[in-house]
């Protein structure tokens, strides 16, 4: 069975300052990770992915994050922070042998600062 | 090119009643997913369908049902409405079973 833990429901950051969201996994398979941004009233939009290869993984909107089997981690981070930002970040997992789907945390709402 | 569409947008529905919420994708994509969003909850999987013809259950498949007759299409169907099923039910598509999911508008439902 795979596990997804964001920690922190809500995160609060100034604008300009450091992003950092938090993401932890299990899982029994080497995990395909993701992470998605949920804007108001609206669908899911990918961030971006980790598959297979390169660790340090870039996204769109200047998002970037690390894949540490170690920590069994997947923190999402940008350098600087702006408004836009502002919105729900899930991450989430899907392995193989047998599960479908993905498995999704249960969120994180980014509050940016003026 | 569309994507995923879904309908209806949000719809009120009394207790007891049957539902389908419909999601048509033009990307030709083999896998579709079913999932509910709650508040504090993240997205759950309900149903899945990996190719036309096949289906599986996710973490939440009680009180729901889905076919999948071809590639495009993957209805959702709620036979009797109760008030837990209150949610935004979310549709996504993907290549394979491990490739990047893309999700539909969503479809809000108010379960009365």
């Amino acid at each position: 069975a795979q596990s997804v833990t964001q920690l922190g429901s809500h995160v609060s950051v100034s604008e300009g300052a450091l992003v950092l969201l938090r993401c932890n996994y299990s899982s029994s398979v080497p995990p395909y990770l993701f992470w998605y941004v949920q804007y108001p009233n609206q669908g899911l939009q990918l961030l971006l992915k980790y598959t297979t290869g390169a660790t340090l993984v870039k996204g769109i909107n200047g998002f970037e994050a690390e894949f540490k089997k170690s920590e069994t981690s997947f923190h999402l981070t940008k350098p600087s922070a702006h408004m836009s930002d502002a919105a729900e970040y899930f991450c989430a997992v899907s392995g193989g042998g047998g599960a479908d789907g993905l498995t999704f945390g249960k969120g994180t709402h980014l509050i940016i600062q003026p | 090119i569309a994507g995923i569409t879904q309908a209806p947008t949000s719809q009120i529905l009394a207790a007891g009643r049957r539902m389908t919420l419909r999601c048509t994708q033009d990307m030709r994509h083999n896998a579709m997913y079913w999932y509910r969003q709650d508040l504090g909850l993240g997205l759950r999987l309900i149903h899945y369908s990996n190719t036309a013809g096949t289906t599986g259950k996710g973490e939440v498949p009680d009180g729901y049902s889905v076919s999948r007759a071809n590639t495009d299409d993957f209805p959702l169907t709620l036979a009797s409405a109760v008030p837990s099923q209150t949610s935004v039910y979310f549709c996504a598509s993907s290549d394979s079973r491990v490739s990047t999911q893309y999700f539909g508008p969503g479809t809000r439902l108010t379960v009365l």
